[in-house]
């Protein structure tokens, strides 16, 4: 499947700061979402995006659905310590039998 | 949230043994479930679909009759690394779909000597 464009690569940030990551893709997607992946774990999905120009918040934690269908971030705000782990974005199409396309992952650090 | 399961969650075997994983949905049923395989400091990459009652469909460059796929149950699937190699050694995981998104499970770490 398509690889979706995932920004930044890796992030090292001190606690208290705000973060911002974004997908982009070459094609449409129904669905976005964002998953967290901590080291030796499956990925926790954190935010579900159904519907263009969609913003949704969980928590500390604010996803939005691009205009386009083609786009997506997701941001975090005043970071802490267990914030650290891989940031995954996946777009789903139903067309497409459900498979979840992958960005290549954010890598967070978050320093004391 | 919905709740996936793996079993085992590591598992050490010899080369030319057939290792098998199982993949549970807890608290829903998923008609369809999907199996991947993620290399260190990479993103998941898909290896096939898994639907009940069905033959898997396999992603190009996924042998099928090394991976085989089973999914008897609606909440249950099966991966069985046939006559593992030490480069099939990686971490795999499954997911379930649910409602327009997907559960993954805690992955199986392989490790094939």
């Amino acid at each position: 499947g398509q690889q979706l464009n995932q920004s930044p690569q890796s992030m090292f940030i001190q606690e208290g700061e705000d973060v911002s990551m974004n997908c982009t893709s070459s094609s449409i997607f129904n669905t976005w979402l964002w998953y967290k992946q901590d080291p030796g774990e499956g990925p926790v999905l954190l935010i579900a995006l159904y519907k263009a120009g969609e913003l949704t918040s969980n928590g500390r934690l604010t996803a939005q659905f691009g205009i386009t269908r083609k786009d997506s971030f997701l941001n975090i705000s005043a970071s802490i310590p267990s914030d650290v782990g891989i940031y995954f974005c996946a777009g789903l199409k139903s067309s497409s039998g459900y498979a979840l396309n992958f960005g290549k992952g954010t890598s967070l650090l978050v320093t004391p | 949230g919905a709740v996936v399961s793996q079993h085992p969650s590591r598992v050490i075997c010899k080369s030319g043994t057939s290792v098998k994983i199982e993949c549970r949905s807890l608290d829903f049923q998923a008609t369809t479930m999907f199996w991947y395989r993620q290399f260190p400091k990479q993103s998941l990459m898909l290896m096939a679909t898994s639907n009940e009652g069905s033959k898997a469909t396999y992603e190009q460059g996924v042998e099928k009759d090394k991976f085989l796929i089973n999914h008897a149950s609606l909440t249950l699937s099966t991966l069985t690394v046939t006559s593992a190699h030490p480069e099939d050694s990686s971490f795999y995981i499954c997911s379930a779909r649910g409602e327009d998104t997907q559960y993954f499970g805690p992955g199986t770490r392989l490790t094939v000597l």
